[in-house]
C-alpha cells in the first residue's frame, strides 16, 4: 500500500497559468518531500516540509514555488506561472513511519505536469 | 557540490546471472545510501537502504557499502526479466540536509 497518494496523475497547462499539485499521506508525517524528475534526467530534490515549515530548499526551488499544508493532512505544489522548462514528473516523498527521522524516502506515484 | 555518479549503461545480462551495479559518491561524510528501482514512467521503488560499511542481504538483493572508498553497490542474483528497469542510487549527505542527492541512474536490462 503506497505512503503518499498524487492527484492527479497528469496535468497538462498552459505556459504562464498556476498549477497546484497534490499529495496525500496515508498517515501524520511530520518530514514531507518534494522532488521533481525531467524526462531523461535525475530525481531532483525541491522542497523538503517539516511540521508546517519549509524545512530546506534547492536552487530549483524559486519564488515561482509554493508549498502549503492547507487542511492539516493534503500538501500541495503550487507553481504560479508555469514555464516549459517546468514540464517533469513531480513526487512527493515521505518517510515510512511516523516518528523516524531517517529518510528511507517513500515517493508516491508522482505527477505528470506537461506545460504547453 | 556533492555528487553521486553512476555507469548510466545500458547493462545486460542473461537470465539468472548476477547484476552488479556500482555507485561513488563525493561526500565522504554521507550517511546513509539507497538503492531505488524505477520502471519507466513511474515513480522510484525502494529496494534497499544501507548504513553500515559491509554487506546487507534481502533477497535475491545484496547491498555493499565501503565508506572508505566512497563505493555502494547493489548486486542481484538470479535476475529475472521483470528487473529490467533504471536502478538509482541515491545517498543522504552529511549534516543537517535531510534531502536525497540522487545519481542519474543505471538502466538494466534482462534478458530471457
Amino acid at each position: 500500500e503506497p505512503e503518499v497518494t498524487q492527484t492527479p496523475s497528469h496535468q497538462v497547462t498552459q505556459m504562464g497559468q498556476e498549477v497546484i499539485l497534490r499529495c496525500v499521506p496515508i498517515s501524520n508525517h511530520l518530514y514531507f518531500y518534494w522532488y521533481r524528475q525531467i524526462l531523461g534526467q535525475k530525481v531532483e530534490f525541491l522542497v523538503s516540509f517539516y511540521n508546517n515549515e519549509i524545512s530546506e530548499k534547492s536552487e530549483i526551488f524559486d519564488d515561482q514555488f509554493s508549498v502549503e499544508r492547507p487542511d492539516g493532512s493534503n500538501f500541495t505544489l503550487k507553481i504560479r506561472s508555469t514555464k516549459l522548462e517546468d514540464s517533469a514528473m513531480y513526487f512527493c516523498a515521505t518517510p515510512p513511519r511516523e516518528g523516524r527521522e531517517n529518510t528511507e524516502a517513500f515517493f508516491g506515484q508522482g505527477t505528470r505536469l506537461t506545460v504547453v | 557540490q556533492k555528487e553521486v555518479e553512476q555507469n548510466s549503461g545500458p547493462l545486460s545480462v542473461p537470465e539468472g546471472a548476477i547484476a552488479s551495479l556500482n555507485c561513488t559518491y563525493s561526500d565522504r561524510g554521507s550517511q546513509s545510501f539507497f538503492w531505488y528501482r524505477q520502471y519507466s514512467g513511474k515513480s522510484p521503488e525502494l529496494i534497499m537502504f544501507i548504513y553500515s560499511n559491509g554487506d546487507k542481504e534481502d533477497g535475491r538483493f545484496t547491498a555493499q557499502l565501503n565508506k572508505a572508498s566512497q563505493y555502494v553497490s547493489l548486486l542481484i542474483r538470479d535476475s529475472q526479466p521483470s528487473d529490467s528497469a533504471t536502478y538509482l542510487c541515491a545517498v543522504l549527505p552529511s549534516g543537517s540536509a535531510r534531502q536525497l542527492t540522487f545519481g542519474s541512474g543505471t538502466q538494466l536490462t534482462v534478458l530471457p
